[in-house]
């Protein structure tokens, strides 16, 4: 079946350690985003990439990096540049960009704790 | 920028009519998204409104007033499972000339026997 994969849905990190969240779709989609969310706030984008080998900061890409080697593949890391990175992380992928109207569809998401 | 607005948290009776509100101001608007998310869980498309007026969709529907900056989310015949977070979702142009999706911060709705 179509879909997104994200791995590993839990994961623990130790202060300064950089940790890489794996993001993966099947649906031929253009464009893919990672948000984050935490307790009480809304989803806020960290990255986004309407097309292989371009993306472009979000609002809150500070501390995080990512790669867009291949359409099916977001991968995103979670630097120790980040000062707060213990966060529920979601990436989606949408068919066209959003101005598109392209409805996104999201993984199941990715629980990073910081120890 | 812009600001998204949802109420915080609501509860209802199962089996009634709940409306959830959504108000934003925003440039560049191309549209507006409702999405569900259990507690811990992916969001799941509900809606999409880019013209004024109501979508049906089953049990649920979705007003958009473009002119107001207003959007409404209708949930009849309340199910126990209905209980979850509804994320209202802009469409706007940035200053970078492209289009983003920023999210309103949620909605936590209880639907109680």
């Amino acid at each position: 079946d179509g879909g997104i994969t994200q791995s590993p849905k839990y994961l623990f990190r130790k202060e300064g350690q950089n940790v890489t969240l794996s993001c993966e779709q099947n649906l031929n989609h253009d464009a893919m985003y990672w948000y984050r969310q935490d307790p009480g706030q809304g989803l806020r984008l960290i990255y986004y990439s309407q097309i292989v080998n371009d993306f472009q900061k979000g609002d809150i890409a500070e501390g995080y990096s990512v790669s867009r080697e291949k359409k099916e593949s977001f991968p995103l890391t979670v630097t120790s540049a980040q000062k707060n990175p213990t966060a529920f992380y979601l990436c989606a992928s949408s068919i066209a960009g959003v101005g598109n109207t392209g409805e996104l569809f999201f993984g199941e998401g990715s629980r990073l704790t910081v120890l | 920028g812009q600001n998204i607005d949802q109420p915080t948290e609501m509860t209802a009776t199962e089996g009634a009519i709940v409306q959830i509100n959504c108000t934003y101001q925003t440039s560049g608007f191309n549209g507006l998204f409702w999405y569900q998310q259990h507690a811990g869980e992916a969001p799941t498309f509900l809606s999409y409104n880019v013209l004024d007026g109501l979508e049906e969709k089953g049990r649920f529907s979705s007003f958009l007033s473009r002119s107001k900056g207003y959007s409404y989310l209708l949930l009849k015949e309340l199910q126990m499972k209905d209980s979850a977070s509804y994320l209202c979702a802009v469409i706007q142009l940035s200053g970078a000339g492209s289009y983003q999706l920023t999210f309103g911060k949620g909605t936590k709705l209880s639907v109680i026997p």
